[in-house]
């Protein structure tokens, strides 16, 4: 009964293919966000929905490209993948305002 | 300048010790204020949430706002082996989204 979930936990790449992360909550949350994680831990928003609309939009790559199929799932296609794109990617969801957000075990993405 | 600095540490304590972890934020529009946990390959979990300056305790753990010197502090009494992880500030505003800090490594030693 996980709240939020993500596959795959591990994602080993090469540069230049596209690959998709998944992320499923069932916690009956409104809104979902999409987080990097660098190899120093800052987390940066990328990408927030709410009830299937994107409502942040923060200035990533137009290589990246969410999409949500209903309000509890939001999938992150990344094409042409870089080596400055591995990171842990970070799925997340709240109901109560963006405050509570419950996370993911985390998508860790190596592009070799 | 960042909008939220923190140091990343490595902090280390005896167990036992009280343990200060702190956040420093330029933006003067943030108005809700938490700590997120995050242990070694697993995603943050929320440990604290304030919505105004002050105090707020919960166990072990206390939350301090200083919204006039644009301060907050993670407070950890009696601290034990399994605080062992990554502290995280967060702060928002009426923007919808969190600004992070860096993160505080912390190991607490048996």
């Amino acid at each position: 009964d996980t709240a939020v979930s993500q596959t795959p936990k591990y994602l080993v790449t090469q540069m230049g293919n596209d690959k998709s992360i998944k992320c499923e909550q069932n916690l009956g949350h409104d809104t979902m966000y999409w987080y990097k994680q660098d190899s120093k831990k800052f987390l940066k928003i990328m990408f927030s929905y709410n009830n299937k609309e994107l409502i942040i939009n923060e200035t990533v790559p137009n290589r990246f490209s969410p999409k949500s199929p209903d309000k509890a799932h939001l999938n992150l296609h990344i094409n042409s993948l870089e080596l400055g794109d591995s990171a842990v990617y970070f799925c997340a969801s709240s109901q109560d305002g963006p405050g509570f957000q419950y996370f993911g075990p985390g998508t860790r993405l190596t592009v070799t | 300048q960042k909008e939220v600095e923190q140091d990343p540490g490595p902090l280390s304590v005896p167990e036992g010790a009280i343990v200060s972890l702190n956040c420093t934020y330029s933006n003067s529009a943030f108005q809700y204020f938490m700590w997120y946990r995050q242990y070694s390959r697993k995603g943050p979990e929320l440990l604290m949430y304030t919505y105004s300056s002050g105090n707020k305790e919960d166990g072990r753990f206390t939350a301090q706002v200083d919204k006039s010197s644009k301060y907050i502090s993670l407070f950890i009494r009696d601290s034990q082996p399994s605080d062992s992880a990554t502290y995280l500030c967060a702060m928002g505003g009426n923007t919808g989204k969190l600004i992070f800090g860096q993160g505080t490594t912390l190991q607490v030693k048996p």
